[in-house]
């Protein structure tokens, strides 16, 4: 069975500009989370969506969305980037909320 | 609110040796308690969850972990380090008094474990 996957695995944007992340859980995996890494502030849950619906948004701001389609694949946009976007974001899907969430390898995106 | 801790941001263990790393936990309801590992570079790995039943929890990779009621803990532990478990170790948490459609998955900050030869 394939894991999760992120495209892209790398990027470099230039402050202000606009990026969308894309992740592709494991095949039959409906909820999909993304997370925001970062060496100061650790691992920080950004949103999870089931079935094309957000449950659950973590504490940033309105810069920061996502959606989810009708294959669970789930995208996540940031708009107007600022240096402090520099992260690695991870996406990680799972069966349920009982189960293991499968994390994705990441993208690295890195604003100048 | 949910929260977890992890006291101790670097553990160093000898290789051959027991290790221990620390998680404790605050929760409304009941929790489900997952460890994860994640070496350089890499997303998260799974290696072991507690939801409900036995105590004592074994993973992957040899690694156990003990879920501690009373002292709302869930130490994540093995028996003999190897150089190759070197790596960043999270504890998380969901609490389940939200139910599915509510509460989201914390993590605790990190511990990154050396095992030296």
């Amino acid at each position: 069975k394939a894991g999760v996957t992120q495209t892209p695995r790398y990027l470099i944007k230039t402050r202000g500009q606009q990026v969308t992340l894309s992740c592709s859980p494991i095949s039959g995996h409906r909820s999909v989370s993304w997370y925001q890494q970062t060496p100061g502030q650790g691992l920080q849950f950004l949103f999870e969506y089931f079935s094309e619906t957000q449950r659950n948004k973590g504490n940033f701001p309105g810069r920061f969305s996502g959606r989810q389609f009708s294959n669970s694949r789930s995208e996540m946009n940031v708009s107007t980037l600022e240096l402090g976007d520099s992260a690695l974001y991870l996406c990680a899907s799972s069966l349920t909320d009982y189960n293991e969430q499968f994390f994705g390898p990441g993208t690295r995106l890195t604003v100048l | 609110a949910q929260s977890v801790a992890q006291p101790e941001d670097q553990v160093n263990v000898a290789e051959g040796n027991p290790l221990t790393v620390k998680c404790t936990y605050s929760v409304s309801g009941n929790p489900y308690l997952f460890w994860y590992v994640q070496y350089p570079n890499r997303g998260l790995q799974f290696l072991l969850k507690y939801i409900t039943g036995d105590n004592l929890v074994k993973g992957s990779y040899g690694f156990e972990a003990e879920f501690n009621k009373s002292q709302t803990s869930f130490h994540l532990k093995k028996p003999s380090a190897l150089v190759s478990d070197s790596a960043l170790y999270f504890c998380a948490v969901r609490d389940d008094f939200y139910g599915g459609s509510q509460g989201n998955l914390i993590f605790g900050k990190g511990t990154k474990l050396s095992v030296k030869p």
